[in-house]
């Protein structure tokens, strides 16, 4: 299995709502990451997860929050977000996050869009 | 600060041959990735360069240069299913990936 699984695909949300992102792979890979993406921008980077434990926050706001159940999974709980917070969720993971030839694997993608 | 530069957009024709280039200043660096991304999905991984050269793979070619800080991608055969974004990104000293803001390439008939 070289894929990494995102649900739902799309998820529309209101701004009081709560919902869940959800990623599975089982490539072994000890690297996750939630990436957020606009329209013709790069990927930007929320979290990463290594060996299962929060490595890196950019400063994402609360109303994101990211879980990483086990070496497979990793979740990003929304609540409260704002129509600006609308735009592609990237999952991603890798062999390790501190190596060189890192590459990184990603999800087909949640697009989310918050009225 | 970190900067990575690639044209905005590109146009070439089905059949010929376009080169996609990059420059980059990082803290450090441990490698520069080529990812594709058509459309509405998700990056897909090219290629990955951290010694000077050029790397071959099929029809897609990327090459370095570290004293330069620059690479390029060289697509040959262009296909219509080339059209995509093709993003530039470097990973620095910290092990980050530093993205550039991607070249849109549309093939035209």
């Amino acid at each position: 299995d070289t894929e990494v699984t995102q649900t739902p695909k799309h998820l529309v949300m209101g701004m009081t709502n709560k919902k869940s992102l959800k990623c599975e792979q089982h490539m072994g890979h000890r690297a996750m990451y939630w990436y957020k993406q606009k329209a013709k921008k790069p990927p930007e980077l929320m979290f990463v997860y290594s060996y299962e434990k929060l490595s890196i926050n950019e400063s994402v706001p609360s109303r994101f929050s990211p879980e990483c159940p086990n070496s497979s999974l990793l979740n990003l709980h929304l609540h409260a977000l704002q129509p600006e917070d609308s735009a592609l969720y990237l999952c991603a993971s890798s062999q390790d996050e501190h190596s060189g030839a890192n590459v990184l694997t990603f999800g087909a993608g949640s697009r989310l869009t918050v009225l | 600060g970190q900067n990575i530069d690639q044209p905005t957009e590109m146009t070439a024709t089905e059949g010929a041959i376009v080169q996609i280039n990059c420059t980059y200043q990082t803290s450090g660096f441990n490698g520069l990735f080529w990812y594709q991304q058509h459309a509405g999905e998700a990056p897909t991984f090219l290629s990955y360069n951290v010694l000077d050269g050029l790397e071959e793979k099929g029809r897609f070619s990327s090459f370095l240069s570290r004293s330069k800080g620059y690479s390029y991608l060289l697509l040959k055969e262009l296909q219509m299913k080339d059209s995509a974004s093709y993003l530039c990104a470097v990973m620095d000293s910290n092990y980050q990936l530093i993205w550039g803001a991607g070249t849109k390439l549309i093939i035209k008939p």
